[in-house]
């Protein structure tokens, strides 16, 4: 299985940027890079996800480096409510197959 | 809108009963999954459904089975229980075929085994 390497926990200030690593160097063609995110006492929640090209959404902006072994997801103004743990995974196109879970990278935001 | 819907919130049980946690679906999606997340663990796939068949199998012990009914919905059933299966039990639903769609996460249940 194709796998990724983040930071274990990172720090933020309320309404600055906060960009969070993802190393993926075994990453294969058909891999999609998706992120998904944790808050305290819930489910997972899904982010953003790319294949090549950068992506953006409400939440955030995904930040994909061209030869696709590393990536960053971006919010662009933490709040306190971003304060979670969040996975970067990597899905094959194939689709429906699990998503499967590393070590995260727990974010806290300070007032 | 709609979410997943999983019951119960909350279960206590003793060592060696049995439990059964139910999920429904996003309505229209035909694809479930199962993960277990222990304390201060990050979550871990257990066995997902498509279309009432099973479609993955991972770290599922052979004490639990479970399966996808005519509805979509989803019960895992858990036997002979014991102390290491006190974990949040999350339900994920997803539709297929259309491209590789994001997964949607129910609450959980908190399953507690005393």
């Amino acid at each position: 299985d194709a796998k990724t390497t983040q930071p274990n926990s990172m720090e933020s200030n309320e309404e600055e940027p906060v960009h969070l690593p993802c190393n993926h160097s075994t990453i294969s063609g058909t891999d999609y890079i998706h992120w998904y995110r944790q808050l305290p006492s819930q489910g997972p929640e899904y982010v953003i996800h790319g294949l090549t090209s950068n992506v953006n959404n409400r939440m955030a902006s995904l930040a994909i480096a061209e030869d696709r072994k590393s990536s960053t997801l971006i919010l662009h103004r933490a709040t306190l409510r971003d304060a979670a743990v969040y996975y970067c995974i990597l899905r094959d196109n194939a689709g429906n197959t699990p998503l499967v879970f590393g070590k995260g990278t727990r974010l806290s935001v300070i007032a | 809108a709609a979410g997943v819907i999983q019951s119960p919130r909350h279960l206590i049980k003793e060592k060696r009963e049995t439990a059964t946690l139910k999920c429904y679906p996003i309505p229209r999606h035909d694809t479930v999954y199962w993960y277990q997340q222990g304390p201060g663990q990050d979550p871990q796939f257990l066995i997902s459904f498509y279309e009432k068949m099973q479609s993955d199998k991972g770290s599922i012990p052979d004490r639990f089975s479970a399966q996808q009914f005519s509805d979509y919905h989803s019960e895992l059933n858990m036997s002979s229980l014991e102390l290491g299966d006190s974990a949040l039990y999350f339900c994920a639903s997803s539709t297929w075929p259309w491209g590789l769609e994001k997964l949607f996460f129910g609450s959980g249940t908190q399953l507690s085994v005393l």
